[in-house]
């Protein structure tokens, strides 16, 4: 899993509460990337950051926010307007500018009871 | 826009037995084309990618990839598979016009049994 740390492993929300999944690496990469993957399906992207102080929205952005306020940390937040939002979540983050792989943190599997 | 497909949701190989993981890819120009491994509950290991040069390229746990342009293929192969190889497994590339950006495929499934 590289450099790319994400906690919690678990994560349990009631309905109605925002959560905070958590994202830092320490590989220097200016890229950073979160994907929500649900079973049988692919990974399919929510936001990403090329810099920091900077983000765009990717395919389903809505319902979440982040923020990226240093290099190393790129958290996302499942607001309560995400409404189906259990799945597993990945944080990547890749070298800018050159054709290099993405390197994915271990994931955080969060449960709406 | 670049995509990749998987047509396969799932592989069934005995151990032992070569064993291929197809993708197909879609782009404008010239792909930068990688394939993904993820074991339950974890996140994805990189295995290996195209970039340019020698169409067999080689990877991680003896795996290798062939990347075909006339046929925009991109298959995983490896000769004797292994029951630790069963996971599931993405091919991805990479967005020529910005690098930043991934397509990955939905993934297939490799079940190898003893």
């Amino acid at each position: 899993d590289g450099g790319i740390t994400q906690s919690p492993k678990y994560l349990f929300r009631k309905e109605g509460q925002n959560v905070t999944l958590s994202c830092e690496q320490n590989l220097n990469h200016d890229a950073m990337y979160w994907y929500r993957q649900d079973p049988g399906q692919g990974l399919r992207l929510i936001y990403y950051s090329q810099i920091v102080n900077d983000f765009q929205k990717g395919d389903i952005a809505e319902g979440y926010s982040v923020s990226r306020e240093k290099k190393e940390s790129f958290p996302l937040t499942v607001t309560s307007a995400q409404k189906n939002p259990t799945a597993f979540y990945l944080c990547a983050s890749n070298l800018q500018g050159i054709p290099d792989t993405q390197y994915f943190g271990p994931g955080t599997r969060l449960t709406v009871l | 826009a670049q995509s990749v497909a998987q047509p396969e949701d799932q592989v069934n190989v005995a151990e032992g037995n070569p064993l291929t993981v197809k993708c197909t890819y879609s782009v404008s120009g010239n792909p930068y084309l990688f394939w993904y491994v993820q074991y339950p509950n974890r996140g994805l290991q990189f295995l290996l990618k195209y970039i340019t040069g020698d169409n067999l390229v080689k990877g991680s746990y003896g795996f290798e990839a062939e990347f075909n342009k006339s046929q925009t293929s991109f298959h995983l192969k490896k000769p004797s598979a292994l029951v630790s190889d069963s996971a599931l497994y993405f091919c991805a590339v990479r967005d020529l016009y910005n690098f930043n950006k991934f397509y990955f495929g939905s993934g297939t499934k490799l079940n190898v049994k003893p």
